[in-house]
């Protein structure tokens, strides 16, 4: 069964430090990895996508992710953290192997960046 | 350009009626998901719609649950004889284009319901 983990329900960090929002998944076949953001009172906004090729994808508003096979994950980076990135952010996953077009999202990581 | 679109954004409803939730999706988008999503959750997802036709709803929770994209735009999600616990903010999703599953998906502001 498809599965996504995120392990933390809240992370905080001072802006200007660094930010990695963990993303660990369980698929059949290879994984269709996402991320997405939700701001208050908003529908969910599309971050960035790993679907196949180099590991290190670079997507909206100076974030990256990190896909690991080995180690199942897909963490979401900025080297340096806003006030403004203080959001909801879900990761989500499709695997290729499996029936139906089902995407399963995790329960959501509320980052609070401090000024 | 236009986005997701749903309406009603709130729905009270007394236990027992029965509602139906609207989604215009982006225009010329291909692809329609339905997810429902409870506080502190992520979305789950409920059905999908491939032009009009349903492709998978394997997440609608039972029979009261049903959902059409009759003429491949607009969708409707109709629950029947509301119960409390269908509470939940109701979301729509779509894609440019069709049974890609690499496609991100664009989401509406959702429908907030809540059955009394």
């Amino acid at each position: 069964a498809q599965s996504v983990a995120q392990p933390e329900d809240q992370v905080n960090v001072a802006e200007g430090n660094p930010l990695t929002v963990k993303c660990t998944y369980s698929v059949s076949g290879n994984p269709y990895l996402f991320w997405y953001v939700q701001y208050p009172n908003r529908g969910l906004q599309f971050l960035l996508k790993y679907i196949t090729g180099d590991n290190l994808v670079k997507g909206s508003y100076g974030f990256e992710a990190e896909f690991n096979k080995s180690q199942t994950s897909f963490h979401l980076k900025k080297p340096s953290a806003l006030v403004s990135d203080s959001a909801l952010y879900f990761c989500a996953v499709r695997g290729t192997y499996t029936g139906g077009f089902k995407t399963i999202f995790g329960a959501g990581t509320r980052l609070f960046v401090k000024a | 350009g236009a986005g997701v679109s749903q309406s009603p954004r709130y729905k009270v409803t007394k236990r027992g009626q029965d509602v139906a939730l609207r989604c215009d999706p982006i225009s010329g988008h291909v692809s329609l998901y339905w997810y429902r999503q409870a506080l502190g959750q992520g979305p789950e997802f409920l059905t999908y719609f491939n032009y009009e036709a349903q492709q998978d709803k394997s997440g609608l929770p039972n029979d009261r649950f049903s959902a059409e994209r009759p003429e491949g735009s607009i969708s409707t999600l109709t629950i029947q004889r509301t119960e409390q616990r269908d509470s939940a903010m109701y979301r729509c999703a779509s894609s440019p284009r069709g049974t890609g599953t690499w496609n991100e998906q664009f989401f509406g502001p959702g429908t907030r319901l809540t059955v009394l």
